[in-house]
């Protein structure tokens, strides 16, 4: 069974910090992507990666960014948190026709 | 731009069938997906078909696809409580590794 672990169900930081967001994949997945997930909106790729050190922008990396310096992890990071960021965060790792999904970090920035 | 759309939310009774429609954009799909989410969970692959079917059947899932207008359909027979979740519609373009999301109708059971 492919397992995609995100490192925290829950989190909730304040306004300004940084915010690391942690994603491990057991399967050997060239690619994983990172989405935020909000009501009405479905999911919206934030950045995604199809090897590691490499990277692309998705339709909203504004605010964000990412790290693969492993096959395995894909780390997504918030520079400096804001309100407007509180959401569901969606990892997902795929080889070829089917993506895999970890469970969601539900992040609330105050 | 590629874009996927369906309905926020779709109210059945138990044991009825529930049809989930999608529409997209994009004439190049390769591969369109259905997904499950359940409440507090992260999203399943329930099914998915390759553009060049218009048909495919797996228990009580049954995924219509019309090429020509662009729609896709998901129908659920005898449908459970345990099938209540939202169900996300994608589309792959590129290289099947970049999916195009619908924005997930939240299918509703009625007893």
């Amino acid at each position: 069974d492919v397992k995609v672990t995100q490192s925290s169900r829950y989190l909730v930081k304040r306004t300004g910090e940084k915010v690391f967001l942690e994603c491990v994949q057991d399967m050997d997945h060239e690619n994983m992507f990172w989405y935020r997930q909000d009501p009405g909106l479905g999911l919206r790729l934030i950045y995604f990666s199809y090897d590691v050190k490499m990277k692309e922008k998705g339709d909203i990396p504004e605010g964000y960014s990412v790290s693969r310096e492993k096959k395995e992890r894909f780390s997504l990071i918030l520079e400096s948190a804001s309100t407007n960021q509180t959401s569901m965060y969606l990892c997902a790792s795929s080889y070829n026709t089917e993506a895999f999904f970890g469970q969601g970090t539900r992040l609330t920035v105050v | 731009g590629e874009d996927v759309e369906q309905s926020l939310f779709l109210s059945v009774r138990e044991g009825d069938s529930s049809v989930i429609n999608c529409t997209y954009t994009d004439s190049s799909s390769t591969y369109l997906y259905w997904y499950k989410q359940e409440p507090g969970a992260g999203l399943q692959l329930l099914t998915y078909i390759f553009s060049n079917m218009d048909m495919k059947q797996d228990q009580r899932l049954t995924v219509l696809l019309n090429k020509k207008d662009k729609h896709l359909s998901l129908r659920i027979a005898d449908t459970q409580t345990g099938d209540s979740a939202i169900y996300f519609c994608a589309e792959s373009i590129r290289s099947n590794y970049q999916l195009i999301w619908g924005a997930g109708t939240k299918l509703i059971i009625k007893p």
